[in-house]
């Protein structure tokens, strides 16, 4: 299958600043990735649909402010959290839509952590 | 009603058994329906999709598709207990460029000796 890298794997931050999470595709172009979040025992919740020289599609109830993701070139997407705080605390994963029956390949995710 | 439903499980299992993951939905314009699996603190894996009525078998995985009940399921022959994971249904609503997965919450499976 397609494969997806991201980077960090995981990272700890203070309050009150930001982090950058990159997702990139390895071996084919991804004009649209996906950003999501999971909690703890709970499901992923998609947060946003990255297009490649577009703006994102954000979820409802997600800030887009906050989560500020760009989508510079056909490999690369990245996801920054802003003025982070410890409610934004969870595993972030992105993924790329790898052919038209829109079937995803994950990245291996990042854990953030805001103390 | 949730968009994509599961029983959360835990489904136990002995080893060499068969394992039957169910899934409904409620979108009936879904045009394509996929399995992942995540194991415990990783992302999820795509393990098969399916798109037409019937079955698709891929190895010990096969899914299985009902349109008209709006069910799909997945079948894992010969269950081992590496297949021990929390198993997501996802849906998508039609294959544009654009198109976003609805999960389901999972079900865990555990596989016992």
């Amino acid at each position: 299958g397609a494969v997806v890298s991201q980077h960090p794997s995981w990272v700890i931050c203070k309050s009150g600043t930001s982090v950058k999470i990159e997702c990139r595709s390895l071996d084919f172009q991804a004009t649209t990735m996906f950003w999501y979040r999971q909690f703890p025992k709970q499901s992923l919740m998609l947060m946003a649909t990255s297009n490649e020289g577009s703006k994102a599609t954000y979820e409802q109830g997600v800030e887009k402010d906050k989560f500020l993701i760009n989508h510079a070139s056909l490999t690369l997407s990245t996801l920054t959290v802003t003025s982070a705080h410890p409610e934004d605390s969870s595993f972030y994963i992105c993924s790329a839509r790898v052919s038209g029956w829109g079937e995803q390949y994950f990245g291996p995710g990042t854990r953030l952590t805001v103390t | 009603q949730k968009e994509v439903e599961q029983n959360s499980g835990p489904l136990s299992v002995p080893e060499g058994a068969i394992a039957s993951l169910n899934c409904t939905y409620s979108d009936r314009g879904s045009q394509s329906f996929f399995w992942y699996r995540q194991y415990s603190g990783k992302s999820p894996e795509l393990i098969m999709f399916i798109y037409s009525n019937g079955d698709k078998e891929d190895g010990r995985f096969t899914a299985q598709l009902n349109k008209a009940s709006q069910y799909v399921s997945l079948l894992i022959r010969d269950s081992q207990p590496s297949d021990s994971a929390t198993y997501l249904c996802a849906v998508s609503l039609n294959t544009g460029t654009a198109s976003k997965l609805t999960f389901g919450t999972g079900t865990r499976l555990q596989v016992t000796l």
